[in-house]
């Protein structure tokens, strides 16, 4: 099976910095990336994506850098607020899985008001 | 607003008994997923289906079944419930190609 995963499984941060979340995988051919929100009691939300032709893209306060040399994205979160608070996953997807994805564990963020 | 709609948010079952997870969307989407979500193990697919009366088994397959009579609605059945079916379940839906998917909020199942 694939092996997405995350480096650090909780992350806390103060409110108004920046957040970096991190996700490895290991498919290769991976060609197309989502990160999710997922709050306590809900059910996942999209944040935002990338394909494997970009390097970065940027969303509202969200940012997501794909290093494919090194199979590594990660989630910057820019001035961080309590709303902010969840756990965010990363997912993968290939042509070869059938575009199916497979998603990481989790890290769970807490911004400190 | 695009909508996957679980029909319970907290379910407690005794062992043994057969329990059905019914997941309802409303944007015509073609696929459709049955996920157990646990703490350190991340989301598991158990099972999927492409269309109608169509189903294919995910990672995770065993002591579940699934239905898909409509294309709106996928039932996620276990149909003996044990201890350690005892987690969360989300329902996805995407309409194909390579857009994210859409979750509903997730059924906490408690089996006792």
């Amino acid at each position: 099976g694939e092996s997405v995963g995350l480096h650090l499984p909780t992350l806390s941060v103060q409110e108004g910095d920046n957040s970096i979340i991190n996700c490895a995988y290991s498919n290769s051919a991976s060609d197309y990336f989502i990160w999710y929100k997922q709050e306590s009691g809900k059910g996942p939300q999209f944040i935002i994506d990338i394909r494997s032709n970009m390097d970065k893209r940027q969303g509202q306060r969200v940012t997501v850098l794909l290093n494919k040399t090194v199979k590594h994205l990660s989630l910057q979160i820019a001035a961080t607020q309590p709303g902010d608070s969840a756990v965010y996953f990363c997912a993968e997807t290939s042509a070869n899985t059938g575009n199916q994805f497979y998603f990481g564990t989790g890290t769970s963020l807490t911004v400190i008001p | 607003d695009v909508k996957v709609t679980q029909s319970s948010r907290y379910l407690v079952k005794r062992t043994g008994e057969k329990v059905f997870l019914e997941c309802v969307q409303d944007m015509d989407h073609e696929n459709m997923f049955w996920y157990r979500q646990d703490p350190g193990l991340g989301l598991r697919l158990i099972y999927f289906s492409y269309d109608v009366k169509m189903k294919e088994k995910g990672d995770i397959p065993e002591g579940y079944s699934v239905s898909r009579e409509k294309k709106e609605r996928f039932s996620l059945i276990l149909e003996s419930a044990s201890t350690n079916q005892t987690s969360m379940y989300l329902c996805a839906s995407n309409g194909g190609g390579r857009g994210g998917y859409t979750f509903g909020s997730g059924t906490r199942l408690t089996v006792v």
